[in-house]
């Protein structure tokens, strides 16, 4: 079975700032791990994705996440926050030859300017 | 290439009244998932299709929901009749038979409000 926990349901930055949203993740199988972003009004767009292979993943936007085996975890940072990151952002899991995804409950960022 | 298409965007409806919603996925897309989205939550599976075949929807309701993909491609999720917990966002998703990950790929969305 498969579980994520996204710590902080709301996050502020400022303009410029650092972004880092945490995700944990339980899974009884090698995990396949996503992060999705959703604007308002708007659907899930995929970020990135780790399944096999090199643990730190680059996605679009500037936005990358590594994962941590030993730490169960795949927190998503980004150097440098944009007004336009400001969205709500979902971490998913799933497990390796399976396709049932599990998400998050979500996190919403906020950049100040 | 054209993402996940999905009408309509928004429906407000009158509780036990009927409703019903369309996805088209991506062109050779051939497993599609419908989702429901509460408020302030991350999506969960209702059912999930490999072509015409509804493989997995254990977690669709069946006293009131109902889906189909006649010709395998584009589907529709139906609610009859609707009731004021079903408000909310119902999103389809599909993935590629040559994607050994099962990556998903979201279309907007229907937002529902049941009055």
């Amino acid at each position: 079975a498969q579980s994520v926990t996204q710590l902080g349901s709301h996050v502020s930055v400022s303009e410029g700032a650092l972004v880092l949203l945490r995700c944990n993740y339980s899974s009884s199988v090698p995990p396949y791990l996503f992060w999705y972003v959703q604007y308002p009004n708007q659907g899930l767009q995929l970020l990135l994705k780790y399944t096999t292979g090199a643990t730190l993943v680059k996605g679009i936007n500037g936005f990358e996440a590594e994962f941590k085996k030993s730490e169960t975890s795949f927190h998503l940072t980004k150097p440098s926050a944009h007004m336009s990151d400001a969205a709500e952002y979902f971490c998913a899991v799933s497990g390796s030859g399976t396709y049932k995804y599990i998400f998050g409950t979500g996190t919403r960022l906020k950049v100040l300017a | 290439e054209a993402g996940v298409v999905q009408s309509p965007r928004y429906k407000i409806i009158e509780k036990k009244q009927p409703v019903a919603f369309w996805c088209n996925p991506i062109s050779g897309h051939n497993t599609l998932y419908w989702y429901l989205q509460n408020l302030g939550q991350g999506p969960e599976l209702l059912i999930r299709y490999e072509n015409e075949e509804a493989v997995d929807d254990s977690q669709l309701p069946k006293d009131r929901f109902s889906a189909e993909r006649l010709k395998g491609v584009d589907s529709t999720l139906k609610i009859q009749p609707a009731e004021l917990g079903d408000s909310a966002v119902y999103l389809c998703a599909s993935s590629s038979p040559t994607d050994t990950t099962d990556t998903q790929y979201f279309g907007p969305g229907t937002r529902l409000t049941v009055l």
